[in-house]
């Protein structure tokens, strides 16, 4: 079955800091979703990749999906407090409609 | 902005207790699903749902557990006798029809069994 590996798994930034979340799948993807989670709250949807190559931003967060469709990464510009909380990659394979979601990066930004 | 609405926000019960968790997923979306994420764990598929009928569902979701669409606009879950590690958040999901769109969470029920 399919696995989502991501890495670091907690990471301490001074705001400001750029830094960059990776998630690899055993599989190839034929989605990857990025989410973000905050304490004791659902998962907030950020950003959707299908395509090899796919790039996409949403204000100082870009995610990217490598040619071969087994890693993406997620990349935060100058990094603020309110960007704190659990960032997970979830991925559904072909021939299903189950999501599944990786280990999670939980990010703490120092003011 | 539509939202998956879920209540209660937070569920104590005693070992054995059976309990429901409601979702009201986004009116337009035909796909549902529950996770479950016990504390400081990663996101579990339970179930998916689609068409009136299970479409999927993982070894979590044995017998003790069972899903509904009752009506046109609530999607519940069953645990019939609960048990200790049944003690999780539960978050309900759903999706639109086109392709692999993304899952819309819901807020999540803390269920505590005691």
């Amino acid at each position: 079955s399919q696995e989502l590996e991501q890495s670091p798994q907690s990471l301490i930034v001074q705001e400001g800091k750029n830094l960059t979340i990776n998630c690899t799948s055993s599989k190839t993807l034929y989605g990857l979703y990025w989410y973000k989670q905050k304490y004791g709250e659902g998962l907030i949807f950020l950003m959707m990749l299908q395509k090899g190559g796919e790039e996409k931003s949403h204000e100082k967060i870009t995610a990217k999906l490598d040619e071969k469709k087994q890693q993406s990464s997620l990349h935060i510009t100058a990094s603020q407090p309110s960007h704190a909380g659990i960032y997970l990659c979830g991925a559904v394979g072909s021939g299903t409609y189950k999501y599944i979601f990786g280990t999670g990066t939980r990010l703490k930004v120092l003011a | 902005e539509p939202e998956v609405t879920q209540t209660p926000s937070h569920q104590v019960t005693q070992m054995g207790q059976e309990v429901i968790l409601r979702c009201v997923p986004i009116s337009n979306h035909l796909y549902f699903y529950w996770y479950r994420q016990i504390l400081g764990q990663k996101v579990e598929f339970l179930v998916s749902f689609y068409n009136n009928e299970i479409s999927e569902k993982s070894e979590i979701f044995d017998d003790q557990f069972s899903v509904e669409r009752p009506d046109g606009s609530n999607f519940t879950l069953k645990i019939r006798s609960t048990k200790l590690e049944d003690s999780a958040m539960y978050f309900c999901a759903s999706t639109a029809p086109q392709g692999r769109s993304p899952l819309h969470f819901g807020n999540g029920t803390r269920l505590t069994v005691t």
